[in-house]
């Protein structure tokens, strides 16, 4: 069975610009968690969708926001791009709000110059 | 709000020896994670330890779970070369995997 699919794979933006991922569930999950990971800063979360609503937010600014489709897809977007946004971008998806393992997609590495 | 200490941040290892990998969380999380990467890719699902006491094997690898103690432990036995690998523990305040709390990770090298 397919695994989550996350597009583009690779990015790189200009600073200032903005930018939209996009993550695909594995078919039957309706939760999706986003994850920005860094040297820096290791692994953080980002947010969570489960059914088109935000159920949890980390601690990043509001330039970052998602969204969730009535497919269970979802798409971050970061806006007024700065050089420290530049990460690998991994979203998780779960079966349900019950269930206790999450499956990663591949990643985008987004670089912003 | 949950923290996740793992330790040693970098290890090498000789193939055929043992060790561990230690965990630590701060507060309660019955449910903790763990995950390898590899370089430049994704993570993958390793163990997922639900209650106290629990242990899980598969391979050369063992994890095990002491929330009294709130410790976990990954234990890789006669490491292989095809081990070296970066492993992250998470824990989860949740109880649903909707928002992991990472460590640092554990890069382990493992040598000839």
């Amino acid at each position: 069975k397919a695994g989550v699919t996350q597009t583009p794979r690779y990015l790189i933006k200009t600073r200032g610009q903005q930018v939209t991922l996009s993550c695909s569930p594995i078919s039957g999950h309706r939760s999706v968690s986003w994850y920005q990971q860094t040297p820096g800063q290791g692994l953080q979360f980002l947010f969570e969708y489960f059914s088109e609503t935000q159920r949890n937010k980390g601690n990043f600014p509001g330039r970052f926001s998602g969204r969730q489709f009535s497919n269970s897809r979802s798409e971050m977007n970061v806006s007024t791009l700065e050089l420290g946004d530049s990460a690998l971008y991994l979203c998780a998806s779960r079966r349900g709000l019950e269930v206790t393992e999450a499956f990663f997609g591949q990643g985008t590495r987004l670089t912003v110059v | 709000e949950l923290k996740v200490e793992q330790n040693p941040l970098f290890l090498s290892m000789q193939e055929g020896k043992n060790y561990t990998i230690y965990c630590n969380y701060s507060t309660t999380s019955d449910r903790l994670y763990w995950y390898r990467q590899d370089p430049g890719k994704s993570l993958e699902s390793l163990f997922v330890l639900l209650s106290n006491g629990a242990v899980k094997q598969e391979g050369r690898l063992m994890a095990s779970l002491d929330t009294k103690a709130r410790l976990s432990t990954l234990h890789i036995t006669a490491a292989v070369h095809d081990l070296s690998a970066t492993y992250f523990c998470a824990g989860d305040d949740t109880g649903t995997a909707s928002k992991l709390t990472f460590g640092t990770g554990t890069r382990l090298q493992v040598t000839l």
